[in-house]
């Protein structure tokens, strides 16, 4: 019963640096997203992806790459981490085969703490 | 504009009460859907309920229901006979059909306390 899945934890990288965050779902969603929640923001959408081969820029992309190379996988990449990149990133995915499904709940991974010194 | 307004920064409520969580938003697109969250201390977001736009009836889960009042546009969380484990922050959010991007709009979040 894993649903989705996001590693790392906790990560603490140097300005300038880069990395990814994993995410892995097992439900067959078609929809997945990437949130990052700061203090008194909220959540606010990064990139999402409707299926396979298939992604675009949420609210928040500068600075962020998405791919999506099979239906389970849908990793976030830090080109070039900066100190505003501090954040905790959340991984979604819904059952949703078109974007504008208002009905499909979006199931959260546990998240990644991320700290950019 | 905010398009999601949860005006109760922090709340308190004793256990084995009942209690609601306001939550009021604004769109103007005809379908919609609206969902509850909670987020534990330990940080990962728990889906708890939804309500669609055209639902006519009030959505219930267990000890979760949504007031819905569409003419309001409010859509406030009733926790009945709260546990301690209750003590959570919530958030309400809202999914737009015409945004066409699947995303969640969410509010700001309510922390609850239940106190024993």
């Amino acid at each position: 019963n894993a649903g989705v899945t996001q590693t790392p934890k906790f990560q603490v990288l140097k300005t300038g640096q880069s990395m990814t965050l994993q995410c892995a779902q097992d439900m067959n969603h078609e929809y997945m997203s990437w949130y990052r929640q700061d203090p008194g923001m909220g959540l606010r959408l990064i990139h999402y992806s409707v299926g396979a081969g298939i992604t675009d820029q949420g609210e928040v992309p500068n600075g962020y790459n998405v791919s999506r190379s099979t239906t389970e996988d849908f990793p976030l990449r830090l080109l070039s981490a900066a100190p505003s990149q501090t954040s905790v990133y959340f991984c979604a995915s819904s059952y949703s085969k078109a974007a504008g499904d208002s009905n499909q709940p979006q199931h959260f991974g546990d998240g990644t703490r991320l700290s950019i010194l | 504009a905010q398009k999601i307004t949860q005006t109760q920064p922090g709340m308190f409520v004793q256990e084995k009460e009942a209690v609601t969580l306001d939550c009021t938003y604004d769109t103007s697109d005809p379908s919609y859907g609206l969902f509850w969250y909670k987020q534990p201390s330990s940080g990962e977001m728990i889906f708890l309920i939804y309500q669609g736009s055209y639902d006519q009836q009030n959505a219930t889960e267990g000890r979760y229901s949504l007031n819905f009042q569409k003419a309001r546009k409010s859509a406030n969380l009733v926790i009945s006979a709260s546990q301690l484990g209750d003590s959570a922050m919530y958030f309400c959010a809202m999914r737009e059909v015409s945004s066409n991007t699947g995303k969640l709009i969410f509010g700001q979040g309510t922390t609850l306390q239940v106190k024993p």
